[in-house]
């Protein structure tokens, strides 16, 4: 079974710049959410997805900031202008959905690291 | 969560001595408790994880203890060897996210000489 994957690996874009990072959950999994690690520091939620749907954004930095899971199946982050702080490694991650109270692991992806020169 | 709290930031052990990371939690509701492993360059994986039903899980040579009352819960790693060696990261349910997603700890570096 493919686990989850994300591309690009790696982006180094200008200032001002627009990058768009995707990332294909495995398959079946309802659940689908971004991170971010900067530096060094902790690995910051983002928002999550439940299909098709925003569960909750409230870690998304700022209106620079665009989610997208159309159909329910890969997403995309576009970031928009890029600043210098936006650097970091991102992270998706999926899991199933097995209903109230239980509990499924999250899978990571391998993290898109971008840098904003 | 929805603030989780880890330390140490960096710990340096002998292979062979064990190694703790503690980490404490706000949400007295919370219900379930993971700790991922993140080896450098690559993605972070579940190593083992704990509910709040019981006080200690063990697997091999990791474990996990559970102090509810506390807010706090702590990973054990016993006859650490260099393959240990990592960046750990506690983490919590986020209550608006029906306790899917989380919020992790800012990690712990383990360092394990040979």
């Amino acid at each position: 079974e493919a686990g989850v994957t994300q591309f690009p690996s790696h982006s180094v874009i200008e200032k001002g710049q627009t990058v768009t990072l995707r990332c294909d959950p495995i398959s079946g999994h309802d659940n689908l959410y971004w991170y971010r690690r900067v530096m060094g520091k902790e690995i910051k939620f983002l928002l999550h997805f439940v299909k098709e749907s925003k569960q909750d954004e409230s870690g998304m930095p700022n209106n620079r900031f665009l989610a997208e899971r159309t159909g329910g199946t890969y997403s995309t982050l576009k970031v928009q202008p890029a600043e210098l702080e936006d650097s970091g490694v991102y992270f998706c991650a999926s899991s199933q959905d097995r209903g109230q109270g239980a509990r499924a692991e999250a899978f990571f992806g391998q993290g898109t690291r971008l840098t904003v020169v | 969560g929805e603030n989780v709290e880890q330390h140490p930031s960096t710990l340096s052990v002998q292979e062979g001595d064990s190694a703790v990371i503690k980490c404490t939690y706000s949400d007295s509701a919370s219900n379930y408790f993971p700790w991922y492993k993140q080896e450098l360059g690559k993605r972070p994986q579940l190593i083992i994880d704990i509910r709040s039903n019981v006080g200690e899980k063990k697997d091999q040579r990791i474990a996990v203890t559970l102090n509810k009352t506390a807010k706090h819960f702590s990973l054990h790693i016993t006859e650490t060897q260099p393959e240990d060696s990592a960046v750990y990261f506690c983490a919590a349910p986020r209550r608006a996210t029906g306790r899917r997603a989380l919020t992790f700890g800012s990690g712990t570096r383990l360092q394990v000489q040979p």
